[in-house]
């Protein structure tokens, strides 16, 4: 089993429409997670972490659910902006080592 | 404060050839990291360094070596180039806070090798 598994995509969405990404990750140890936003030739850049069960940002909502070591990213009112690859993170208990997941690709269209 | 930069943006090398990629940052941080990302695959752990003076194997090492100069810089060398080291790399560094551990890309070398 893959240490983090993310549905590629792409997710083909309107404007305006509400998305939600899903991840799995293998390393039950995993404490911190994170979700990272990458745009097309691009660097990641981080969007938001996770803690506890979950948190919102403006129109992004990440949950967590330890137990089923399942993470989700919701995105509401989508904008053409968002279009962009976004990668679950979920971080080793041990250093300071990420384990970045393939992404999945939004495309917003108008 | 420029964060994470990385020389050169762009290179072609033939099998064989040598170079290495620079990677600084001013954010005072002591763990930078080197990845590289192959299409449709997610960003795969070289080498880090978690800090100046110390350098670790990551997932993927074989055929690199690194060096970290200071606690600004980290490189990424490459002894004898094969064309299975085509890839986009990218220097990270990170700082471990009291909201965990957050980490800073550079915009990425986009390496090809003929």
């Amino acid at each position: 089993r893959k240490e983090v598994e993310q549905d590629p995509g792409p997710f083909n969405v309107p404007e305006g429409a509400t998305v939600a990404f899903n991840c799995t990750y293998s390393n039950s140890a995993s404490q911190s997670f994170f979700w990272y936003r990458q745009d097309c030739r691009k660097e990641p850049k981080l969007l938001m972490s996770v803690y506890s069960s979950g948190n919102e940002d403006g129109r992004f909502t990440a949950q967590l659910n330890r137990a089923s070591q399942y993470i989700s990213l919701l995105i509401r009112d989508s904008k053409l902006s968002d279009s962009a690859t976004y990668l679950c993170v979920p971080a080793s208990p041990v250093g300071n080592m990420l384990t970045f997941g393939g992404g999945t690709r939004l495309m917003v269209k108008p | 404060n420029a964060g994470v930069t990385q020389t050169p943006k762009f290179q072609v090398l033939k099998t064989g050839q040598s170079m290495t990629l620079q990677c600084a940052q001013d954010m005072n941080h002591n763990s930078m990291y080197w990845y590289r990302q192959d299409p449709g695959m997610g960003l795969r752990l070289i080498y880090y360094s978690a800090s100046e003076g110390t350098t670790d194997k990551g997932e993927v090492p074989n055929g690199y070596n690194v060096s970290r100069l200071n606690k600004r810089e980290f490189s990424l060398r490459l002894e004898s180039a094969a064309p299975s080291q085509t890839s986009v790399y990218f220097c990270a560094s990170s700082e471990t806070g009291t909201s965990g551990i957050t980490q800073y890309f550079g915009p990425g070398t986009r390496l090809t090798v003929l």
